[in-house]
């Protein structure tokens, strides 16, 4: 898992709530992601961080916002969480994978429930 | 639009048999193509990835092939096992730049006895 963690890995919440989303890293990487999967879609990029306070938006970010006020942490806040932000959220950060090619690792994953 | 579709779906298999799944891709320009390996309820893990003067590549029983003249992958299982049971995702990285990567839905995979 390359050192990520999420948190949480469940949660359930009503619609209308803000909910924020941890991603952690222990090895200073300077790319970190949040992705959302669903079923019959591929991972889809909601935001992206390439350093401290340096965010960018992804191809589904409405609804989204982030925060990356540390290298180790991005944080991923739901403003006000609606039914269709019912999803499974990972983080991603990329590292050269040693053949000198720059590859992605997935955290666990977080399951959110919006009812 | 850039795309990424594999085929088939689903599929289920006998252990110790093989089986190739397959993957189109339309995006332009290419830089990358991976196969990612998801077990339920866990993270992609990334199991190959090839440049554009690969033509196949193995990580134990897994191999992956690609052409890219005709935009298409493969990943080969030999010899499967249970613990094959799992999506496998193509990736491929292009289309503008940056670290920017475009995901296949994924292919569901079953080994039974």
């Amino acid at each position: 898992d390359a050192g990520i963690t999420q948190s949480p890995r469940h949660k359930v919440t009503e619609t209308g709530t803000p909910v924020t989303l941890r991603c952690h890293q222990t090895e200073n990487h300077r790319y970190m992601y949040w992705y959302r999967q669903d079923p019959g879609h591929g991972l889809r990029l909601i935001h992206y961080s390439y350093g401290v306070k340096d965010t960018d938006k992804g191809e589904v970010s409405d609804g989204y916002s982030v925060s990356r006020s540390k290298t180790e942490d991005f944080l991923l806040t739901l403003e006000s969480a609606t039914s269709s932000q019912t999803s499974v959220y990972f983080c991603a950060i990329s590292a050269n994978s040693g053949a000198g090619v720059n590859e992605q690792f997935f955290g666990p994953g977080t399951r959110l429930t919006v009812l | 639009k850039n795309q990424v579709e594999q085929s088939p779906q689903s599929l289920i298999i006998l252990e110790g048999k093989n089986c190739t799944l397959q993957c189109n891709y339309t995006v332009s320009p290419f830089s990358n193509l991976r196969w990612y390996k998801q077990d339920t309820g866990r993270g992609p893990v990334s199991l190959t990835i090839m440049t554009f003067s690969e033509n196949t590549k193995s990580n134990g029983r897994y191999t992956a092939t690609l052409d890219a003249d005709t935009k298409q992958s493969s990943l080969h299982i030999t010899a499967s096992q249970l613990s094959d049971s799992a999506s496998y995702i193509c990736v491929v990285r292009g289309g503008g730049g940056g670290n920017k990567l475009t995901f296949g839905t994924g292919t569901q995979l079953k080994v039974e006895l």
